[in-house]
């Protein structure tokens, strides 16, 4: 199964940019990459996915690199709100799902 | 409300007490999946379901089963729920095609097998 590795943890300034890496050099040409995040107490909240082309929603942007070994998920100005784990997955037509370990955000005021 | 419903949110059992633990979902969606999330060990998915009669393994199936009977239902059984089966449990499920179509989890069930 493809596997993706991300940074344990992340600071970031309050109202500042973030980016967040994901690397997933095994991606196989129908995965879809996708970001979701959890905040504590809760379940996994959907963030946003991409193929090959780089998406934006009203939460983030997601850049895709051109060999799609590795992504982006970009917060456009960090909020309190946004202090979470975020976890890169590639998700198959095969249905299975494997979550890495995230990466812990922590956003400063 | 789009949801996905978990019941029960908390339960304390001893070892080798059978339970169920359900899920309902009301978006008509076709797959749904449980996860396991232990400390250090993020989520782990244990079975998903791509349809109606329509199961298959995830990571770490052992000491689980599902049935996917009704397209909204997908319960997680446990026969002879063990100590090292202390979790947190989310279910999750899914439209359209399953790489393209965002999951959307539940609020977890907390399992503790003393």
């Amino acid at each position: 199964d493809a596997k993706t590795t991300q940074p344990n943890s992340m600071e970031s300034n309050e109202e500042e940019p973030v980016h967040l890496p994901c690397n997933h050099s095994t991606i196989s040409g129908t995965d879809y990459i996708h970001w979701y995040r959890q905040l504590p107490s809760q379940g996994p909240e959907y963030v946003i996915h991409g193929l090959t082309s780089n998406v934006n929603n009203r939460m983030a942007s997601l850049a895709i690199a051109e060999d799609r070994k590795s992504s982006t998920l970009i917060l456009h100005r960090a909020t309190l709100r946004d202090a979470a784990v975020y976890y890169c997955i590639l998700r198959g037509n095969a249905g299975k799902s494997t979550f890495g370990d995230g990466t812990t955000l922590t956003v400063k005021p | 409300e789009a949801q996905v419903t978990q019941n029960p949110r908390y339960l304390i059992t001893v070892t080798g007490k059978k339970l169920t633990v359900t899920c309902s979902q009301n978006m008509n969606h076709e797959y749904m999946s449980w996860y396991r999330q232990d400390p250090g060990l993020g989520l782990r998915q244990i079975y998903y379901s791509m349809n109606v009669e329509v199961t298959d393994k995830g990571d770490v199936p052992e000491g689980y089963k599902v049935s996917r009977k009704e397209k909204r239902n997908f319960p997680l059984i446990l026969e002879s729920p063990s100590p090292n089966q202390t979790s947190l449990y989310f279910c999750a499920s899914s439209s359209r095609t399953v790489a393209n179509g965002e999951q959307y989890f539940g609020p977890g069930t907390r399992l503790t097998v003393t």
